[in-house]
């Protein structure tokens, strides 16, 4: 059974560099799926990321993408998130997921989220 | 940008009531949308992908349908343990969530 468990710094000043890993155990990154990270600041909804494949292949969200980098690292199964010029706005409790792909009668994979980890919250403060 | 709207933002329920949450996309996404379900402190939980197929393990209550720009998900009896929020978010093209629906006890 895979599990997920994402690790950092709490406590990141301004204009600093957000940095995240996501540890995968019981299963390899490797495998057929995408890896995902999403956040959800005090209070108020999720906010997709981003997902990389364990080729290096990555999708950003438009609004994030000039900030963000997503990582993978094959040799320690893991993952990895890098966000900078962070501001107060970036405080939030960041979710590492697995994406899993399936695609019945579609000409295209539908992607879901079907493995999270626990979140780790992550302030932005001098 | 693909935007998610979910209707209504809250609702208050009994239990064993049938209760339904809309999603609507701002454009056809076809059938590319999945359900979470999410309680205080928790990360989500995957309900439904592909907007009708359940998740292994989570009970029949919980259905989802629509194609297009409009779904639903539907929980037929509400029971204690169904309290939260839930949240709808596309996947054709890039990931967005809507803003939630937090269903509370009446």
């Amino acid at each position: 059974q895979v599990q997920l468990q994402e690790s950092g710094p709490g406590l990141v000043k301004p204009s600093g560099t957000l940095s995240l890993t996501c540890a995968v155990s019981g299963g390899s990154i490797s495998s057929r799926n995408w890896w995902s990270w999403v956040r959800q600041p005090p209070g108020k909804g999720l906010e997709w990321i981003g997902e990389i494949y364990h080729s290096g292949g990555t999708n950003y969200n438009p609004t994030l993408k000039s900030r963000v980098t997503i990582s993978v690292d094959k040799s320690k199964n893991q993952f990895s998130l890098n966000l900078r010029s962070v501001t107060a706005a970036d405080t939030a409790v960041y979710y590492c997921a697995r994406v899993a792909l399936y695609s019945g009668s579609s000409p295209y994979f539908h992607y879901y989220m079907d493995v999270w980890g626990k979140g780790t919250t992550v302030t932005v403060s001098s | 940008d693909i935007q998610m709207t979910q209707s209504p933002s809250s609702l208050s329920a009994s239990v064993g009531d049938r209760v339904t949450i809309t999603c609507r996309a701002n454009q056809s996404i076809s059938m590319y949308l999945n359900w979470y379900q999410q309680k205080p402190g928790k990360a989500p939980i995957l309900l439904i992908y592909a907007a009708s197929r359940l998740q292994n393990g989570v009970p029949s209550r919980f259905s989802g349908s629509g194609s297009g720009a409009d779904f639903t998900l539907t929980i037929s009896s509400l029971r204690p343990e169904d309290f939260a929020t839930y949240y709808c978010q596309q996947s054709y093209n890039t990931r967005t969530f809507g803003q939630g629906t937090k269903v509370e006890i009446k």
